[in-house]
C-alpha cells in the first residue's frame, strides 16, 4: 500500500507554546487528507479534512483558530496547535486519500504531551 | 446518534476459533465500509474494504455488508494470539471517513 509518513511521532511542549505535525504522502499524490485525535481507550474521533489548495473543513465542537490545518501541496499536510493546554494531550494521526481511490492510508500517529 | 456503532467488548474467543465483529452505520448514503486493526499506540492498519452487498474474503478474514440493514461484519477464522487487537469498522461517506469505537478482541492460547 501507499506510505504516509508522519512527523514527530511524539512531541512534549510546554503549556501555552504551539505545535506543528506534518503529514506526508510518500508515493502518491494525496488530494484529500485527514485529522484524527484519538485519546486512550477511545475511538478516532474527525477533526477536520482539507483538500489541496483549500481551506480545511472542521467537524463541529473543533475550534479552527486552534487546530490550524495547511494544505500546501498535493503531499503535504500539516496540523499546528496552537497555545496549547494539557487538554490537548492525545494522539493525533492523519490519514490521506489519492484522488479516484477508495482507501485511505494512515499516518504512523504522533503523541503529543503537553506539560 | 453516532455515525457508526460497535459493541466496545471485549470479546474474547480462543486460540483457533471464529471471531465475529460487528458494525452497523447510520447514513444510507455511505459508499464504502472498511475494516482497522489497531495496537495499543499505535496508528490503524487497514485489513480490509467492502463496498458491493455480500461477502469479501481475504486470507483469514472475511467482511460481510448487508447495505439494507446498514450493517458490516468481520469474521476472523482460525483466530491468533496475535490477532488480539482492536477492532475499528470505518464508513465513508462523502469525502468523510467515520470510525466506530472499535472492539476489543482477547484471543487465548
Amino acid at each position: 500500500g501507499a506510505v504516509v509518513s508522519q512527523h514527530p511521532s511524539w512531541v512534549i511542549c510546554k503549556s501555552g507554546t504551539s505545535v506543528k505535525i506534518e503529514c506526508r504522502s510518500l508515493d502518491f499524490q494525496a488530494t484529500t487528507m485527514f485529522w484524527y485525535r484519538q485519546f486512550p481507550k477511545q475511538s478516532l474521533m474527525l477533526m477536520a479534512t482539507s483538500n489541496e489548495g483549500s481551506k480545511a473543513t472542521y467537524e463541529q465542537g473543533v475550534e479552527k483558530d486552534k487546530f490550524l490545518i495547511n494544505h500546501a501541496s498535493l503531499t503535504l499536510s500539516t496540523l499546528t496547535v496552537t497555545s496549547a493546554h494539557p487538554e490537548d494531550s492525545s494522539f493525533y494521526i492523519c490519514s490521506a486519500l489519492q484522488g479516484g481511490n477508495t482507501e485511505a492510508f494512515f499516518g504512523q500517529g504522533t503523541r503529543l504531551t503537553v506539560v | 446518534q453516532k455515525e457508526v456503532e460497535q459493541n466496545s467488548g471485549p470479546l474474547s474467543v480462543p486460540e483457533g476459533a471464529i471471531a465475529s465483529l460487528n458494525c452497523t452505520y447510520s447514513d444510507r448514503g455511505s459508499q464504502s465500509f472498511f475494516w482497522y486493526r489497531q495496537y495499543s499506540g499505535k496508528s490503524p492498519e487497514l485489513i480490509m474494504f467492502i463496498y458491493s452487498n455480500g461477502d469479501k474474503e481475504d486470507g483469514r478474514f472475511t467482511a460481510q455488508l448487508n447495505k439494507a440493514s446498514q450493517y458490516v461484519s468481520l469474521l476472523i477464522r482460525d483466530s491468533q494470539p496475535s490477532d488480539s487487537a482492536t477492532y475499528l469498522c470505518a464508513v465513508k461517506g462523502f469525502n468523510k471517513f467515520y470510525f466506530g469505537s472499535g472492539t476489543k478482541l482477547n484471543v487465548k492460547p
